[in-house]
């Protein structure tokens, strides 16, 4: 069965902190997509990222940064020179090609707090 | 452009009492998505829909019923309210499957007491 864990409940940093958000997956196929969304105080829910499983390059945009290891399941989230503006909380999802790819489970999510 | 309408936005029913959500989204989406967002538990899947006509159960279905007669909107009914079902009610639509980024709307505040 599809799951995502976030160990990460909160995260407290000071502003121009690196901060790292950890995603850890489990499924049973080889063909997924990961993802990352972020909740700001406001409440709406952003899309952030999109992975295949078949593309372990590592992204980056601006300050926000993407590391994807298939051999320890883990799609993790790094924001560079933190700011206040990234306080939010921050959501790991999968989708798996044997549910043709309609279940889309997110993790429990990481409220991140950046002091200023 | 309104991308996904969720009404109500905020709602307090009675142990007991029956309400229905409505989803509408405005962008020829096939799929729709009904989640529920408790403290510590993330967005959890209730319900979705991958074309008209068409529903499917998700990791926490009991207690809601959905119908999808119209391509544009979902329906989520609490047909007997529990004080387990207060929660934030999130809808998402997306074109396909496939990962496609999921759409959301801005959510439902439901509080039974």
């Amino acid at each position: 069965a599809q799951k995502v864990t976030q160990a990460q409940t909160e995260i407290s940093v000071v502003e121009k902190e690196d901060v790292t958000l950890d995603c850890v997956y489990e499924t049973r196929d080889t063909t997924y997509y990961l993802f990352w969304y972020k909740q700001p105080p406001s409440g709406e829910l952003v899309f952030l990222i999109r992975r295949n499983s078949f593309d372990e390059q590592n992204e980056i945009s601006g300050r926000y940064s993407w590391n994807f290891q298939k051999s320890t399941s883990s799609f993790n989230f790094t924001i560079t020179a933190s700011q206040v503006v990234d306080s939010a909380v921050y959501f790991c999802a999968l989708s798996e090609a044997k549910t043709s790819y309609d279940k889309v489970i997110f993790g429990p999510g990481t409220s991140l707090s950046v002091i200023p | 452009n309104a991308g996904v309408t969720q009404t109500p936005k905020f709602r307090v029913l009675k142990t007991g009492q029956s309400m229905t959500l409505l989803c509408a989204q405005d962008m020829n989406h096939e799929y729709m998505y009904w989640y529920r967002q408790d403290p510590g538990m993330g967005l959890r899947l209730i319900h979705y829909s991958v074309g008209e006509g068409t529903t499917a159960k998700g990791e926490v279905p009991d207690g809601y019923n959905v119908s999808r007669l119209k391509k544009q909107n979902f329906l989520l009914g609490l047909e007997s309210a529990a004080p387990s079902q207060t929660s934030v009610y999130f809808c998402a639509s997306t074109l396909t499957a496939g990962g496609s980024p999921l759409h959301f709307g801005n959510g439902t505040r439901l509080t039974v007491t």
